[in-house]
């Protein structure tokens, strides 16, 4: 169980364009999902936490009009990296929480690998 | 002081070895702690939670508690080349989100 899909998972677009990634709790409700990002030989780093119906949480230095964040259903939430430039290129991972012997657990995609020309 | 440190690696271990990771975290509130495992290329996959003091055992994997020195750690016994990943260490925050150190990376030399 608490299996996350992502979709693309690979992505090459040109600078300037928009990319949307959907991120999908499969086999549970996802109230509360994460977006990640990676750089290589970096740890993961916290973009925002979307709950269901409300807007997003940004963390300190990620721009929220550059990636849009819609969380619209308790199984879907999707990132959008609008006008994208070169140095958006990273790996964007998304996690969905679920219950854990009353305690939440992070379920992870599979990522999305963006690379920007 | 970052908030999750985690063992300077890489580590290199022989196959059939006992693998130790270890980490610490600043947080005095936290209560709950996971360690990640992640391949090259591929996003991390859950391999143990921890919320209370002790032990805890699954296969070859044991997790590690004391919350007074704020130390989680992760024993991998009869390391396998298949263990050969980065590990990440994370800790829930009061706000349900995971901070996670930088990761050790593990090698398993046949």
């Amino acid at each position: 169980g608490a299996v996350v899909s992502q979709h693309p998972s690979w992505v090459i677009c040109k600078s300037g364009t928009s990319v949307k990634i959907e991120c999908r709790s499969l086999d549970f409700q996802a109230t509360t999902m994460f977006w990640y990002r990676q750089f290589p030989k970096q740890s993961l780093m916290l973009m925002a936490t979307s709950n269901e119906g409300s807007k997003a949480t940004y963390e300190q230095g990620v721009e929220k009009d550059k990636f849009l964040i819609n969380h619209a259903s308790l199984t879907l939430s999707t990132l959008t990296v609008t006008s994208a430039h070169p140095e958006d290129s990273s790996f964007y991972i998304c996690s969905g929480t679920g219950a854990e012997g009353g305690t939440e657990t992070q379920y992870f995609g599979p990522g999305t690998r963006l690379l920007v020309l | 002081q970052k908030e999750v440190e985690q063992n300077s690696g890489p580590l290199s271990v022989p196959e059939g070895a006992i693998a130790s990771l270890n980490c610490t975290y600043s947080d005095r509130v936290s209560q709950s702690f996971f360690w990640y495992r992640q391949y090259s290329g591929k996003s991390p996959e859950l391999i143990m939670s921890i919320y209370s003091n002790g032990d805890k055992e699954d296969g070859r994997f044991t997790a590690q508690l004391n919350k007074a020195s704020q130390y989680v750690s992760l024993l991998i016994r009869d390391s396998q080349p298949s263990d050969s990943a980065t590990y990440l260490c994370a800790v829930h925050d009061s706000g349900s989100r995971l901070t996670f150190g930088e990761g050790t990376q593990l090698t398993v030399n046949p």
